[in-house]
């Protein structure tokens, strides 16, 4: 099946700080989405993005899709406790013909107050 | 709206024991998924279907049947459950196949 980096793993940082995190692809992306998962709960779509280069905001939170199509970054600005949780990122390829998005391995995010 | 609904939230179950999760949403959606999630793999694919009377398989299909008898249910069916079956299950809808899904709560599962 088709193959989701995310990057890094899991992430701990004093409130306050912004947070990075990003997703690879090796082959082309339509679309890319993020996601939060709180323990036990399923995951919630933060931001969903369409279109190669696009830029959207939710809140403190920003994700891109990247020029190549095979990539997306979430920034997360000025942490705050209830920002922890584990970060996914999805896509659906662009050449796929099974109607699938993919999951990305998850980053879990740890703030310390 | 209720949004998606799973049941049960927890189970466990013997070796070679059958059992059905249910997986009900109330937004007329036409796209449903099933994921299991394991740790360190994310969310992988089992069945999904784009509309009532339409299901295919998705990356890990294998121990697991699913039907699509209405647009609002989609029960995923362990046939004779294994250990490696032991995982987290999560439905989904969208409206449509492109669109963004839904997840419910999850389902919990343990098999001994």
């Amino acid at each position: 099946g088709q193959q989701l980096n995310q990057s890094p793993q899991s992430m701990f940082i004093q409130e306050g700080e912004d947070v990075s995190m990003n997703c690879t692809s090796s082959s082309i992306f339509n679309t890319w989405l993020w996601y939060k998962q709180d323990p036990g709960e399923g995951p919630v779509l933060l931001i969903a993005l369409y279109k190669a280069g696009e830029l959207t905001s939710n809140g403190r939170l920003t994700a891109q899709f990247g020029i190549t199509r095979k990539d997306s970054f979430l920034n997360i600005s000025a942490s705050i406790p209830s920002d922890v949780g584990i970060y996914f990122c999805a896509g659906q390829p662009y050449s796929n013909t099974g109607n699938q998005f993919y999951f990305g391995t998850g980053t879990s995010l740890t703030v310390i107050p | 709206n209720a949004g998606v609904t799973q049941t049960p939230k927890f189970q466990v179950l013997k070796t070679g024991q059958s059992m059905t999760l249910q997986c009900a949403q109330d937004m007329n959606h036409e796209y449903m998924s099933w994921y299991r999630q394991d740790p360190g793999m994310g969310l992988r694919l089992i069945h999904y279907s784009v509309g009532a009377g339409i299901t295919d398989q998705g990356e890990v299909p294998n121990g697991y049947n699913v039907s699509r008898s209405t647009t609002e249910d989609f029960p995923l069916r362990l046939l004779s459950a294994a250990p490696s079956q032991t995982s987290v299950y999560f439905c989904a809808s969208s409206p449509l196949v492109t669109d963004t899904q839904y997840f419910g709560p999850g389902t919990r599962l343990t098999v001994l």
